[in-house]
This record gives C-alpha cells, sequence and structure tokens, in this order.
C-alpha cells in the first residue's frame, strides 16, 4: 500500500459524458501527479501539480483538466468522453521532487 | 518522449539472477536514473535510483556504467513474484521541474 488511495476503483460511462477521478495524496506530499494507461499507448504523463498550482504539462487533452485543492486531494476531471479515453489513470504523489508513489488507479470503461 | 530503451520481454528462472538492461545514451549529467515496476495493472512500484555511482537497496542493485550511456538493474535472487514490467526513467528537468517520463519497459517473467 502507497499510502494514496483513488476513487473509484472502476467507471464505467459512455461516449460524451463527462467524469472526475479522485486522488488522496500521501499525508505531507505536496506534489500530485496524473498519468494516463491504455493498452496500446502504455503510461503517459499527463499533468503535475505541486501545493494548487501546476507545475508541467505533458500529453493532456483539452477536453482533460485537473486542480489541486487546498487539502491537497486533486480531481482528474475527463468530458465528451471518447471510446479511447478508456484507459488505467493512475495519480501519484512526492515530496518536493522526490520519486513519486503510486496509487491503485482507476479503470475507466467508455461505451 | 521517454530517453531509455529497453528489451520488450525477458525471462529468467527462479532463484537466479534477472539483469535487465537499459539504455540511456542521451542523459545529461544531471540527470538520475530511476526503476519502477508494474504489476499487473496495479500502480507502478519504486524499486532504486542512482545518479553515477552504483546502488544497492534491500529490492534490487542499480549499476550505471561510467559513462552514464547505460545502466542495469540486477533482481539477485528472482522469484515468482517478481514477475512483472520494469521500466527504466530518466527523470528530465524542464523549467526547474522533475518530470517522469516511463517508457515500453521489460516484461520480466521469472519461471519455475
Amino acid at each position: 500500500d502507497s499510502g494514496v488511495t483513488q476513487t473509484p476503483k472502476h467507471l464505467i460511462t459512455a461516449t460524451g459524458q463527462r467524469v472526475t477521478l479522485r486522488c488522496s495524496p500521501r499525508s505531507g506530499d505536496l506534489s500530485v501527479y496524473w498519468y494516463q494507461q491504455s493498452l496500446d499507448q502504455g503510461l503517459q504523463f499527463l499533468i503535475q501539480y505541486y501545493n494548487g498550482e501546476e507545475r508541467a504539462k505533458g500529453n493532456i487533452l483539452e477536453r482533460f483538466s485537473a486542480q489541486q485543492f487546498p487539502d491537497l486531494h486533486s480531481e482528474l476531471n475527463l468530458s465528451s468522453l471518447e471510446l479511447g479515453d478508456s484507459a488505467l489513470y493512475f495519480c501519484a504523489s512526492s515530496v518536493d521532487n522526490s520519486f513519486p508513489f503510486f496509487g491503485p488507479g482507476t479503470r475507466l470503461t467508455v461505451l | 518522449d521517454a530517453k531509455t530503451t529497453q528489451p520488450p520481454s525477458m525471462d529468467c528462472a527462479e532463484g537466479r539472477a534477472a539483469n535487465l538492461p537499459c539504455n540511456h545514451s542521451t542523459i545529461s549529467g544531471n540527470e538520475y536514473v530511476y526503476w519502477y515496476r508494474q504489476i499487473h495493472s496495479q500502480g507502478p512500484q519504486y524499486i532504486i535510483h542512482g545518479l553515477k555511482n552504483n546502488e544497492t537497496n534491500e529490492m534490487a542493485s542499480l549499476i550505471i556504467t561510467e559513462d552514464r550511456k547505460s545502466s542495469t538493474l540486477i533482481l539477485p535472487h528472482a522469484t515468482l513474484r517478481d514477475t512483472a514490467v520494469y521500466y527504466c526513467i530518466v527523470r528530465v528537468t524542464t523549467s526547474g521541474t522533475y518530470k517522469y517520463i516511463f517508457g515500453t519497459g521489460t516484461r520480466l517473467k521469472v519461471l519455475a
């Protein structure tokens, strides 16, 4: 158990819908990262937040957005969902720039 | 894009050492090498990291060549539970921020 929690574990929805994935970092960690893992693309870095501020952006689509709240939990919002958005979404957290600990992931299925 | 190249798959006999190679020929002088592994579809698990010296912890050893263009992760006595995808990552610095960019990894299968 890494100490990073993600909810929900599984999510099934339809194309065109919007979903929110939630992440609670380890106690004391200020950095939160989001990654997407689909079958054909491996682990893709999406975005990183540090203490509420966006710090780095990766291959995040415009339909996706994230934020980190004052209590340091983070949410990843995915809208206008497409079949290709079906994937595992991982959240990770770290102290400052130390190596991140990953959560168990949320499996999103878009039908 | 990932700065590392790894073989797609490897087999190792249980109880033997597993040596997983990684090429990172474009690594910069201050960039660290990290190793993670992912068992089934679980979240990736940190294993070890290093800059230029060899490193060892309770899980593995990391050997980095003197020119830092490649490294090897060594699992000294592989068990069936070590079957996983192993990722070699170069931590990239961009505008003062570290990014951990995963490549395609090596799928290690430990055989009984």
